[in-house]
């Protein structure tokens, strides 16, 4: 079982609707959570951190953490077709001490007009 | 304007060369991290350097692959004797807060 899944999609809204992605890791005791936004042939460029239970909104953005569950969620409201882009899940594992980001596979997301 | 420069952007080679992989960190950053990202997946961690000392390699990191950091700002990649599986984009990474900026990466394609 990879240490953090996603659905690779692609996931496709209209513009103007509400994006929900969604992302589950295998390490309990992990505590710090990240979203990545990486468009065609670019690096990831990091759009949200979360580290509590709840929700964390960043303009059109929010960003859910439940680790009871084990997942963590973006919403991304007010869809546009420039947040066309596969989105990152990462998670920093509690196990080894060491700070290390692992990151899913991503999913696709698909804006149309 | 990117934290992270990477050198060269892409490069081709014939499979059993080696190449060297070039990461310059814009300001000075304790920890730096190689990752590796394939068509369809997410980046995976390669290894990571707290200034000098490398601290921990993925077992991805197979014996034909060395990475040094010797005055702890930049950080060279090596793989040595190449194969199509080499093929992949590495990125360079260095800590923004508690996450990742990322360079522009390295495309690798053997040939």
């Amino acid at each position: 079982q990879k240490e953090v899944e996603q659905n690779s999609g692609p996931l496709s809204v209209p513009e103007g609707a509400i994006a929900s992605l969604n992302c589950t890791y295998s390490d309990r005791g992990s505590q710090s959570f990240f979203w990545y936004r990486q468009y065609s042939g670019k690096s990831p460029e990091l759009i949200m951190s979360i580290y509590s239970n709840g929700d964390k909104e960043d303009g059109r953005f929010t960003a859910q953490l439940n680790k009871a569950s084990q997942y963590v969620s973006l919403l991304i409201r007010d869809s546009q077709p420039s947040d066309s882009a596969t989105y990152l899940c990462a998670v920093v594992p509690a196990s080894g001490g060491s700070y290390i980001p692992t990151f899913g596979r991503g999913t696709s997301l698909i804006v149309h007009p | 304007d990117t934290g992270v420069s990477q050198d060269p952007r892409h490069k081709i080679t014939k499979r059993g060369q080696n190449v060297t992989f070039r990461c310059d960190p814009i300001s000075e950053h304790n920890r730096l991290y190689w990752y590796r990202q394939t068509l369809g997946q997410g980046p995976e961690f390669l290894t990571y350097f707290q200034n000098e000392a490398q601290l921990e390699k993925s077992r991805l990191l197979s014996d034909r692959f060395s990475a040094e950091r010797p005055k702890g700002s930049f950080s060279t990649l090596e793989i040595q004797r190449t194969e199509q599986g080499d093929s992949a984009m590495y990125l360079c990474a260095t800590p923004i807060g508690d996450g990742m900026f990322f360079g522009s990466g390295t495309q690798l394609s053997v040939l």
